[in-house]
C-alpha cells in the first residue's frame, strides 16, 4: 500500500526567506507526482505535475523535484511572500489518476 | 459552470441520518473522484468514476456509503446512518485525457452531531 509522509508538518518563516518542502514515498512504481496548495475553506490547487520520467518542473518562484528512485521529492519556495500561506500537500498518483496524498506542510511566511 | 461545483458546503445532521452529497463536474469531464479529509490529514481516496460506471470503490470504508454517477455527469455521494466519525471534508475532484490534471471543488463539509 502507498504511503506519502510530508516533513515539516509546519513551518513558519520570515518574508523573503526561501524553504523547501519535503515528500517521501514508499512505492516507487507511480505514474506522477502533484504538488497542491490547500486554503482554509477552500479546495485544492495543482501548483505542479511531474511525469514520472521527469526530474523537475518549475513555475514562477517554485521549482518541484522527483527523486523516483529514492521515493522522494521536494517543493521549493523562492522569495517565500505572506500570500504563499496555506498547506501544502504532496500526491502521487497510481495509473489512472487515484491520487494518495501525504498529510501536508502548513506553512506561515510572516512579514 | 467553470469549475468543479459541490453542495451543499456545509452538511450538519444528526446521528443516524441519511445524507447526500453533490458534485457537478467541469463540463466534459469524464473521470469523476470523492475524497474524505479529516481535520489534519491529506484527502483519502474513496471512488472513482469513468463515465457513470465506477471504476475503484475500493476507498469508501463500508457498506453504508454509496455512490452513483447515472448520467456521466453530476455525481451524488450518499452515506446512511451516519456516525459522528463520518464528520469530515468531502472532497470532488474531475479531469479528462490527456491533461489528467484533476480540479478539485469547495468541498462538503459534513458535520455529525
Amino acid at each position: 500500500k502507498q504511503e506519502v509522509t510530508q516533513i515539516p508538518a509546519a513551518l513558519s518563516v520570515p518574508e523573503g526567506e526561501n524553504l523547501v518542502l519535503n515528500c517521501s514515498f514508499t512505492d516507487s512504481a507511480i505514474y506522477n507526482l502533484q504538488w497542491f496548495r490547500q486554503d482554509p475553506g477552500k479546495g485544492l490547487t495543482s501548483l505542479l505535475l511531474i511525469q514520472s520520467s521527469q526530474r523537475e518542473q518549475t513555475s514562477g518562484r517554485l521549482n518541484a523535484s522527483l527523486d523516483k528512485s529514492s521515493g522522494r521529492s521536494t517543493l521549493y519556495i523562492a522569495a517565500s511572500q505572506p500570500g504563499d500561506s496555506a498547506t501544502y500537500l504532496c500526491a502521487v498518483t497510481a495509473s489512472y489518476g487515484k491520487l494518495t496524498f501525504g498529510q501536508g506542510t502548513i506553512l506561515t511566511v510572516h512579514p | 459552470g467553470a469549475g468543479v461545483s459541490q453542495t451543499p458546503s456545509n452538511k450538519v445532521t444528526e446521528k443516524g441520518k441519511y445524507v447526500e452529497l453533490r458534485c457537478d463536474p467541469i463540463s466534459g469531464h469524464t473521470a469523476l473522484y470523492w475524497y474524505r479529509q479529516s481535520l489534519g490529514q491529506g484527502p483519502e481516496f474513496l471512488i472513482y468514476f469513468q463515465g457513470t460506471g465506477a471504476a475503484d470503490d475500493s476507498g469508501l470504508p463500508n457498506d453504508r456509503f454509496f455512490a452513483v454517477r447515472p448520467e456521466g455527469s453530476v455525481s451524488t455521494l450518499k452515506i446512511q446512518r451516519t456516525e459522528r466519525g463520518d464528520s469530515a471534508v468531502y472532497l470532488c475532484a474531475s479531469s479528462s485525457e490527456p491533461e489528467n490534471i484533476q480540479y478539485f471543488g469547495a468541498g462538503t463539509r459534513l458535520s455529525v452531531l
